[in-house]
């Protein structure tokens, strides 16, 4: 099946500094790449999400780039706040390979 | 702001025992999927399904597992004999299936098998 590599595991900063979370998949098919933040005790939720005609897309202090020639997309946090601390899925969708999520990156920021 | 629901937030069982994990998707939703996340792992993709029947399912979506939308508005997931390996968080989500595919989900069962 589909594999998403997510790197890395834990990030951990300091208040105010950016936070870059990286994925990598192998189906050229894939043409939609969500993201997802979870916090302690509830289910992931939607934070940003970009489709394979894009390069790069931008929320406030979230981002996210796609390089398919490469096959790996990114998730960039700016000015990082606490609340911000929680654990970031990627995930790949399209192509012959069902739903598919990275391992998850637990983002630690430090006050 | 629409969301999906899904009772019980905990359900403890013993081993060999059938569960039944329920959702209520978003009202206007067309695409339903049921993922588990074991502690610490990863989000892991079970079963989708549309038009009232399964769509796609994984390796883990063995002859144990079964979906049902029994009415309008409920989406189950019934584990027939539950092994210990099935603790798990379970989540459903769904979709709006109108070429956004953007999942929304719920806040997930955790189901303890002792």
């Amino acid at each position: 099946g589909e594999n998403v590599e997510q790197h890395p595991s834990t990030l951990s900063v300091q208040e105010g500094d950016s936070a870059v979370i990286k994925c990598t998949y192998s189906d050229s098919a894939s043409n939609y790449f969500p993201w997802y933040k979870q916090e302690l005790g509830k289910g992931p939720q939607l934070i940003i999400d970009i489709r394979s005609n894009v390069g790069e897309k931008k929320d406030q202090r979230i981002a996210v780039t796609l390089n398919k020639t490469a096959k790996h997309f990114s998730l960039h946090i700016t000015e990082t706040q606490p609340e911000d601390s929680a654990v970031y899925f990627c995930s790949r969708e399209g192509g012959s390979y069902i739903p598919t999520f990275g391992r998850g990156t637990s983002l630690i920021v430090h006050p | 702001e629409p969301e999906v629901t899904q009772t019980p937030s905990h359900q403890v069982t013993q081993m060999g025992q059938e569960v039944i994990l329920r959702c209520v998707p978003i009202s206007n939703h067309l695409y339903f999927y049921w993922y588990r996340q074991i502690l610490g792992q990863k989000v892991e993709f079970l079963v989708s399904f549309y038009n009232n029947e399964i769509s796609e399912k994984s390796e883990i979506f063995d002859d144990q597992f079964s979906v049902e939308r029994p009415d309008g508005s409920n989406f189950t997931l019934k584990i027939r004999s539950t092994k210990l390996e099935d603790s798990a968080m379970y989540f459903c989500a769904s979709s709006s299936g109108t070429g956004d595919e953007k999942l929304f989900f719920g806040s997930g069962t955790q189901l303890s098998v002792l």
